[in-house]
C-alpha cells in the first residue's frame, strides 16, 4: 500500500499562498491523490482529489507530477480561517475504499 | 441536509462498560465507516460496511463490534471498555467505495474517555 509523507507543520501568514508537498513513491496505477482538512473538533472535510497534471476548485489547486511521486496541494491567500490539519492521501483502486491516515500537516496561519 | 449525524458527542464510561455509538446517514450512501483518532495522529479505520447486512474488519477492529441493519443506521459497538478505547470517534460515508474517486463525508465525532 502506498504510504505518504509530508511535513509534519507549517506556519503561514495571511495572504500568502501556501504550498503543502506530500511524497508518494509507491503509488499505483490507478490510485487517486486525495487531500482533507480537518478543524479542531470536526471530521476531516474533502477539499480535492486528482490523479494527474492539475486540478483546480474553489478552494485550492493539486499539482501532482507525470511520475505521480508527489503532489503539492496550494491554498491562494490563506486566511486564520485556513488554520487546521491538511491530510494526504492515496485512494486505493484496489480494495474498498479505504482511506489510510498519517499524521497531516499541520497549517498554522498568523495574522 | 443533514449527511452525518453521530451521537453521543461525548460519553464518559467506566473500565468494563458497554455503549453503541450512533451513526446516520441521511444522504443514502452505500459504503459507512468507522475510524478513531488519538491525539496528534491521523484516523484509523476500525470496521467498514459495504451496504445493509454487510461488514467488514479494518486496521482496529478488536474490542469493538459493528452491525448494519439499514443503508441509513452503522452503529458501534464496545462492550468491555478499557482505557485504551479513550479516543475521539468519527463515521463517514461515500456514495460509493473500492475504485470510486468519491469522497468519503464525515461526521463531527464522539469523545469518549473510559476511566
Amino acid at each position: 500500500l502506498a504510504k505518504t509523507t509530508q511535513p509534519i507543520s507549517m506556519d503561514s501568514y495571511e495572504g500568502q499562498e501556501v504550498n503543502i508537498t506530500c511524497s508518494h513513491n509507491n503509488i499505483a496505477t490507478n490510485d487517486y491523490i486525495t487531500w482533507y482538512q480537518q478543524f479542531p473538533s470536526q471530521g476531516p472535510r474533502f477539499i480535492i482529489q486528482g490523479y494527474k497534471t492539475k486540478v483546480t476548485n474553489e478552494v485550492a489547486s493539486l499539482f501532482i507530477p507525470a511520475d505521480r511521486k508527489s503532489s503539492t496541494l496550494s491554498l491562494p491567500r490563506v486566511s486564520l480561517s485556513d488554520t487546521a490539519v491538511y491530510y494526504c492521501l492515496v485512494v486505493f483502486s484496489s480494495n474498498t475504499g479505504k482511506l489510510i491516515f498519517g499524521q497531516g500537516t499541520t497549517l498554522q496561519v498568523k495574522p | 441536509n443533514a449527511g452525518v449525524t453521530q451521537t453521543p458527542k461525548f460519553r464518559i464510561l467506566k473500565i468494563g462498560q458497554s455503549m453503541t455509538l450512533q451513526c446516520t446517514q441521511d444522504m443514502n450512501h452505500n459504503y459507512m465507516y468507522w475510524y478513531r483518532q488519538d491525539p496528534g495522529m491521523g484516523l484509523k479505520l476500525i470496521y467498514y460496511s459495504v451496504g445493509a447486512g454487510i461488514t467488514d474488519k479494518g486496521e482496529v477492529p478488536n474490542g469493538y463490534n459493528v452491525s448494519r441493519s439499514t443503508t441509513e443506521d452503522f452503529p458501534l459497538r464496545l462492550e468491555l471498555a478499557a482505557p485504551s478505547q479513550t479516543s475521539v470517534y468519527f463515521c463517514a460515508s461515500q456514495r460509493a467505495g473500492g475504485h470510486s474517486n468519491q469522497p468519503q463525508h464525515f461526521g463531527d465525532g464522539t469523545r469518549l474517555s473510559i476511566l
